[in-house]
């Protein structure tokens, strides 16, 4: 079983357009997270959610709106994509409770925007 | 802000080597320390973790050593296969959520 799933793998769209990405996890943890992974394999914390409620908010554009729908989703919505917003976007998860509970991420979407 | 600092790779080694990847944290107070690896086309996986000064966390022939006097925890492995090669990234329990360092590509060669 799938710990962490995330959706679509790949993601090719133009300018402009909206797009989502789905995530979802098994393992019963209270905290889910997204990251983005550019070309140089840096990452950043973008949101982090627990229990449905927005715990972080890092310097990310309005365009980005995560939704939690209950605590083993979050999903990631991206309005007017723009040609910047390529890169590849993690989901994950931990136990509340951060400092010694790792994180279980999923295998990332890869977003390409033309 | 908290910043994790991590040797620039690609890092090349052939098989059998000795393997070393620094990395310094910023944080302060007690962070965790992790280590984590990205293989091509995946997610990262925890490798291994220390919670206090001077823990080794350990895993499949993987060590590093929580050095709280020289904010350090160096991966280190004593002979690195072809399967090692990945992109490794060192992490600390930053102020509100895991703080990684800019990753180290490892390639090892047969």
């Amino acid at each position: 079983d799938t710990a962490v799933s995330q959706t679509p793998k790949y993601l090719v769209t133009q300018m402009g357009n909206d797009k989502s990405i789905k995530c979802e996890q098994n393992l019963g943890h209270d905290t889910m997270y997204w990251y983005k992974q550019d070309s140089k394999k840096f990452l950043k914390i973008m949101f982090s959610y627990n229990n449905k409620e927005l715990i972080i908010n890092e310097t990310v554009p309005n365009r980005f709106s995560p939704k939690s729908p209950d605590k083993a989703h979050l999903n990631l919505h991206i309005n007017s994509l723009e040609l910047g917003d390529s890169a590849v976007y993690f989901c994950a998860s931990s136990d509340t409770g951060l400092k010694a509970s790792p994180l279980h991420f999923g295998n990332g979407t890869r977003l390409t925007v033309t | 802000g908290d910043s994790v600092t991590q040797m620039e790779g690609p890092v090349t080694l052939s098989e059998e080597a000795f393997l070393t990847i620094n990395c310094t944290y910023t944080a302060t107070g007690y962070p965790s320390l992790f280590w984590y690896v990205q293989y091509p086309g995946e997610g990262l996986q925890l490798l291994l973790k220390a919670t206090k000064a001077d823990d080794k966390g350990s895993n499949k022939g993987f060590e590093a050593t929580y050095r709280k006097e020289t904010t350090s925890f160096h991966l280190e492995k004593g002979s690195v296969q072809v399967s090692d090669s990945a992109v490794y990234f060192c992490a600390d329990t930053g102020r509100r959520a895991l703080t990684f360092g800019s990753g180290t590509r490892l390639q090892v060669q047969p």
